[in-house]
């Protein structure tokens, strides 16, 4: 069955600081795909990048960078330089399969407050 | 940019009550989807739709209903409302397909008394 593990509860750190949010997942399908979504206190949730199975590549947009790392199954989340407005709750989420209408796995979610 | 709309952000019901909760987008997507988020869980799916008239269940269906008779509208029904069901409430949606992304709504926080 399909686990997503954020260990992470809660993290605070102060502005400026790098921090690394976790991400530990379990699956028996070898075609996965591996999402974060940042969610505000607005409440919507926002996509924040998608990763399928097949591409173990790191990958960073500005501040943010992902590390995929299949031989441990984690999908980590970093951010460079944090900022107070990076405070939210992020959530990775996995789900198996190509097609159709996936079904996300949800972890259970890191609070990040960064203070000023 | 993709809008997915619930209806009410905040809703007090009694126990027992029968219980809509709303969600519009218009994007066209054919996917959507109902979760409910409760503190240390994360969001977990009640149901979901690949298409109108069509409805599968999640991984917690039970106590929930749902419908979805226009593309663009998702409904989630309580068909008699407890107090365990107190919680957030988020829909959203995705094009079908290579795992697209979702498109969450606001959310709606229902207390149950």
């Amino acid at each position: 069955a399909q686990k997503v593990t954020q260990a992470q509860t809660e993290i605070s750190v102060v502005e400026k600081e790098d921090v690394t949010l976790d991400c530990v997942y379990e699956t028996r399908d070898t075609t996965y795909y591996l999402f974060w979504y940042k969610q505000p206190p607005s409440g919507e949730l926002v996509f924040l990048i998608r990763r399928n199975s097949f591409d173990e590549q790191n990958e960073i947009s500005g501040r943010y960078s992902w590390n995929f790392q299949k031989s441990t199954s984690s999908f980590n989340f970093t951010i460079t330089a944090s900022q107070v407005v990076d405070s939210a709750v992020y959530f990775c989420a996995l789900s198996e399969g190509l097609q159709g209408a996936q079904k996300l796995v949800f972890g259970q979610g890191t609070r990040l407050t960064i203070n000023p | 940019d993709v809008k997915v709309t619930q209806s009410s952000r905040y809703l007090v019901k009694r126990t027992g009550e029968k219980v809509f909760l709303e969600c519009v987008q218009d994007m066209d997507h054919e996917n959507m989807f109902w979760y409910r988020q409760d503190p240390g869980l994360g969001l977990r799916l009640i149901y979901f739709s690949y298409d109108v008239k069509m409805k599968e269940k999640g991984d917690i269906p039970e106590g929930y209903s749902v419908s979805r008779e226009k593309k663009e509208r998702f409904s989630l029904i309580l068909e008699s409302a407890s107090t365990n069901q107190t919680s957030m409430y988020l829909c959203a949606s995705s094009q079908q397909g290579e795992n697209s992304p979702l498109h969450f709504g606001n959310g709606t926080r229902l207390t149950v008394t």
